[in-house]
């Protein structure tokens, strides 16, 4: 069974600009969570989508949001991006979501300059 | 609110040396608990899994963990490291419920340095 993929893997964007980071969970799984992981505050949860509806919301800005399709792949955007934005964001698949394992893509290593 | 402490940022251990992991949780209601490991410039792989029954959880590639409720630490050990064993290694911590839907807490993470 394949894993969860990520892409692009690597991104490099300005200021001000805005970047669509994608993931493809593993087949049956219908649960996408999105982390960011930087090395000041670690690995940090952004949001889950099931069934194509955002049910749970971490503490980040609007200027984060994402969206999943009805084949359960899920995209990340970042508008108005900012130096700070640059981390590694990581996708995770899971069955249900609550209680279940999550299983992890690659990760995009975003930078802002 | 829940909250996972991982006790030491960094662990140098030599080849072959037995080594624990420390990691403590808190929350008001029941957990699940979870380690992960990640190799550099990949993303996170799943070592092992509490969500219920017996406290003592064996994982894969030779590591396990205890489950320790009165003091709400899940700590990570191995009997033997390996040198292929150096990577950072991170607690999580999630509850079952609605407002937890696909949301793991983790701990700062533990750098696991094995040394020949």
């Amino acid at each position: 069974k394949a894993g969860v993929t990520q892409t692009p893997r690597y991104l490099i964007k300005t200021r001000g600009q805005q970047v669509t980071l994608s993931c493809s969970p593993i087949s049956g799984h219908r649960s996408v969570s999105w982390y960011q992981q930087t090395p000041g505050q670690g690995l940090q949860f952004l949001f889950e989508y099931f069934s194509e509806t955002q049910r749970n919301k971490g503490n980040f800005p609007g200027r984060f949001s994402g969206r999943q399709f009805s084949n359960s792949r899920s995209e990340m955007n970042v508008s108005t991006l900012e130096l700070g934005d640059s981390a590694l964001y990581l996708c995770a698949s899971s069955l249900q979501g609550a209680g279940d394992e999550q299983y992890f893509g690659p990760g995009t290593r975003l930078t802002v300059t | 609110a829940q909250s996972v402490t991982q006790l030491d940022s960094q662990v140098p251990v030599f080849e072959e040396a037995p080594v624990e992991l420390r990691c403590n949780y808190s929350s008001s209601v029941s957990v699940y608990l979870f380690w992960y490991v990640q190799y550099p410039n990949q993303g996170l792989q799943l070592l092992l899994k509490y969500l219920s029954g017996s406290t003592l959880v064996k994982g894969i590639n030779g590591f396990e963990a205890e489950f320790n409720k009165s003091q709400t630490s899940f700590h990570l050990r191995k009997p033997s490291v390996h040198i292929s064993d150096t990577a950072e290694y991170f607690c999580a911590v999630t509850h079952h419920g609605s407002s937890n839907t696909g949301k793991l807490i983790f701990g700062q993470g533990t750098t696991l340095q094995v040394k020949p």
